[in-house]
């Protein structure tokens, strides 16, 4: 139980165009589900946080016009890149967490890595 | 937000004994996770403690909790090739509604 898919699970795109990642909870409902950015060697930094049916909340320092993401159901969240540039290039994760588990835990999509040319 | 600390590195032969060591800094977290991210995957779930409990032993994990010190371990017994990856432990912050995550011990495993 508790599976998180990705896809896709690496994109290449041009600089200047738009990526949609999609992050979907399969066998469990996510109220909220969160959206990571890891640099290589590094640890997840925590990009936003969506929650069903209403606007993501951003962490200091995310461009929210930048990356757009939509939580419309409870087991779906897409984050896209806009206009992406080789800075944006990264490996992208998604979380979720079981609106009925007790704790914090979340469970993780295997990643996106995103190569912007 | 709360920080969590960590050790980077971790070497050790495979059959050994592997102690993955984590500071933490919120005393009221009633939860602690640990987490394997191999190399292009995401994040799993390996384990996770009660703040009322001191130890829990899960077949080759054991997780060490001293709530005094804030300090919690991971020890995997019998290490193989296949736990080469990095483990981060988390606690959560802001009310639940998220974790802060450690910068992650990698664990090389040689044979």
């Amino acid at each position: 139980g508790a599976v998180v898919s990705q896809h896709p699970s690496w994109v290449i795109c041009k600089s200047g165009t738009s990526v949609k990642i999609e992050c979907r909870s399969l066998d469990f409902q996510a109220t909220t589900m969160f959206w990571y950015r890891q640099f290589p060697k590094q640890s997840l930094m925590l990009m936003a946080t969506s929650n069903e049916g209403s606007k993501a909340t951003y962490e200091q320092g995310v461009e929210k016009d930048k990356f757009l993401i939509n939580h419309a159901s409870l087991t779906l969240s897409t984050l896209t890149v806009t206009s992406a540039h080789p800075e944006d290039s990264s490996f992208y994760i998604c979380s979720a967490r079981d609106r009925l588990a007790g704790g914090a835990e979340q469970y993780f999509g295997p990643g996106t890595r995103l190569t912007v040319t | 937000g709360e920080d969590v600390e960590q050790s980077l590195f971790l070497s050790v032969r495979e059959g050994d004994s592997s102690v993955i060591n984590c500071t933490y800094t919120d005393s009221s977290s009633t939860y602690l996770y640990w987490y394997k991210q191999e190399p292009g995957a995401g994040l799993q779930l390996l384990t996770y403690i009660f703040s009322n409990m001191d130890m829990k032993q899960d077949q080759r994990l054991t997780v060490l909790l001293n709530k005094k010190d804030k300090h919690l371990s991971l020890r995997i017994a019998d290490t193989q090739t296949g736990d080469s990856a990095i483990y981060f432990c988390a606690e959560p912050y802001s009310g639940y509604s998220t974790l802060t995550f450690g910068k992650g011990t990698m664990l090389l495993v040689s044979p």
